[in-house]
């Protein structure tokens, strides 16, 4: 499988405030990129999916893509207690996905 | 819809036992997945199948068996137990557009 990175946590944001996440991949022919939020205890849940360079919004959650610098991002604007989780990037390939590590994010009140 | 379905969500076995871990979909997927999460260490692919019929080993197959007999059902089957193989199983499916869809999981103790 290819390589997917994110930025290490934790990361710990105030109320309100936008939490930034980052994702890079080896694999140039990738073509299909997810962000999944994942509850301590509980399976990933997809919240995210863009296949175009640029920005894809939805709610409080804005992906980014960047495919000429094998980069992806996640933004999540006006952060909530509820946000807590970790968040895993994935790239598909082969109809396969490829996850990082992951990214855990606190929203302190 | 039930999505997908893991049974057990927890089990402890001992070193050298075997136990068969089921995954059932309702959602008429070709693609499905085993993945192991270990902490800190991302989800790592163990089997996959895009079909009936049709397996194919990941990134780290060693120890584990799968089937795929019908499109509904990926049972992962663990030979001989190992402590290395502690880990929060989870089994995905998904349609060709690539987003998965996650069971509950299963936690084994190896011990």
């Amino acid at each position: 499988q290819k390589e997917v990175e994110q930025n290490s946590g934790p990361l710990s944001v105030p109320e309100g405030a936008i939490a930034s996440l980052n994702c890079t991949y080896s694999d140039r022919v990738s073509q299909s990129f997810f962000w999944y939020r994942q509850y301590s205890g509980k399976s990933p849940e997809l919240i995210m999916s863009i296949y175009s360079n640029g920005d894809k919004e939805d709610g409080r959650f804005t992906a980014q893509l960047n495919k000429a610098s094998q980069y992806v991002s996640l933004l999540i604007r006006d952060s909530q207690p509820s946000d807590s989780a970790t968040y895993l990037c994935a790239v598909n390939n082969d109809y396969k996905l490829s996850f990082g590590a992951g990214t855990t994010v606190t929203v302190r009140a | 819809n039930a999505g997908v379905t893991q049974t057990p969500k927890f089990r402890i076995l001992k070193i050298g036992q075997s136990m068969t871990l089921q995954c059932t979909q309702d959602m008429n997927h070709n693609y499905m997945y085993w993945y192991r999460q270990d902490p800190g260490m991302g989800l790592k692919l163990i089997y996959y199948s895009v079909g009936a019929g049709i397996t194919d080993k990941g990134e780290v197959p060693n120890g584990y068996n799968v089937s795929r007999s019908t499109t509904e059902d990926f049972p992962l089957r663990l030979e001989l137990a190992a402590p290395s193989q502690t880990s929060v199983y989870f089994c995905a499916s998904s349609s060709i557009e690539g987003g998965y869809t996650f069971g509950s999981g299963t936690r084994l103790t190896v011990v």
